[in-house]
């Protein structure tokens, strides 16, 4: 099992540029979640998906983000125009079902310039 | 209100010292529960899942009181390599809420 991929593991970006961020979850996972990490709010859930179909996107912090979900085998998130204040770590985790935990990818660091 | 709560630390403890980490939460209807440890600069990794009954899994020992609603992470004999960041995490069905952490330093 190869677990969660997510690319590009690194991205540097100008402001106002548009980012695309990728993951596959695990093969049989029928629940994907993007999180974003900082040292000044730790792990935010933004989005989470079931069965592709997105449930809570309550997290999104505004409509520069958005997230898809085409398929059960990969997830964009997207932000159009980029910030300084987006520079974080993205994580996307999949789970099989909530008695099971998440599985999470080695996240995209990503850094607006 | 956070749904979990945890004190950030840091817990500095000599190698060898028992140390125990507490995660209070807020939900009573919360059906499952994790702890999950990160180390720096990478992705938080699943350490073991806790249980009503207690449960043990080598030097680490995890447990449930939903009467008050905490989960607590015990680590005996503390090795250097036990640093990172312990996060207890909580379901609500499908929804898994992070405790923001408990950073651990394990010194020579």
């Amino acid at each position: 099992d190869a677990g969660v991929i997510q690319s590009p593991r690194h991205e540097v970006t100008e402001m106002g540029q548009e980012v695309t961020l990728r993951c596959k979850p695990i093969s049989g996972h029928n629940s994907l979640f993007w999180y974003r990490q900082t040292m000044m709010r730790g792990l935010e859930l933004l989005i989470y998906f079931n069965n592709n179909v997105p449930i809570d996107d309550s997290g999104m912090p505004e409509d520069r983000f958005s997230a898809k979900m085409p398929n059960a085998s990969f997830s964009t998130l997207k932000i159009q125009p980029s910030e300084p204040r987006d520079s974080a770590v993205y994580f996307c985790a999949s789970s099989g079902g909530g008695a099971y935990g998440y599985t999470f990818g080695s996240g995209t660091r990503l850094t607006v310039v | 209100r956070k749904e979990v709560e945890q004190d950030p630390g840091p817990f500095n403890v000599p190698e060898g010292a028992t140390v125990a980490f507490n995660c209070t939460y807020s939900n009573s209807a919360s059906q499952s529960f994790f702890w999950y440890r990160q180390d720096c600069r990478k992705e938080p990794k699943l350490l073991m899942s806790v249980y009503s009954s207690g449960n043990e899994d080598g030097r680490f020992t995890a447990q449930l009181n939903r009467a008050s609603q905490y989960i607590s992470l015990l680590i005996r004999d503390s090795k250097l390599s036990d640093s990172a960041t312990y996060l207890c995490v909580v379901t609500d069905f499908n929804k898994f809420y992070f405790g923001s952490g408990t950073k651990l330093n394990v010194k020579p």
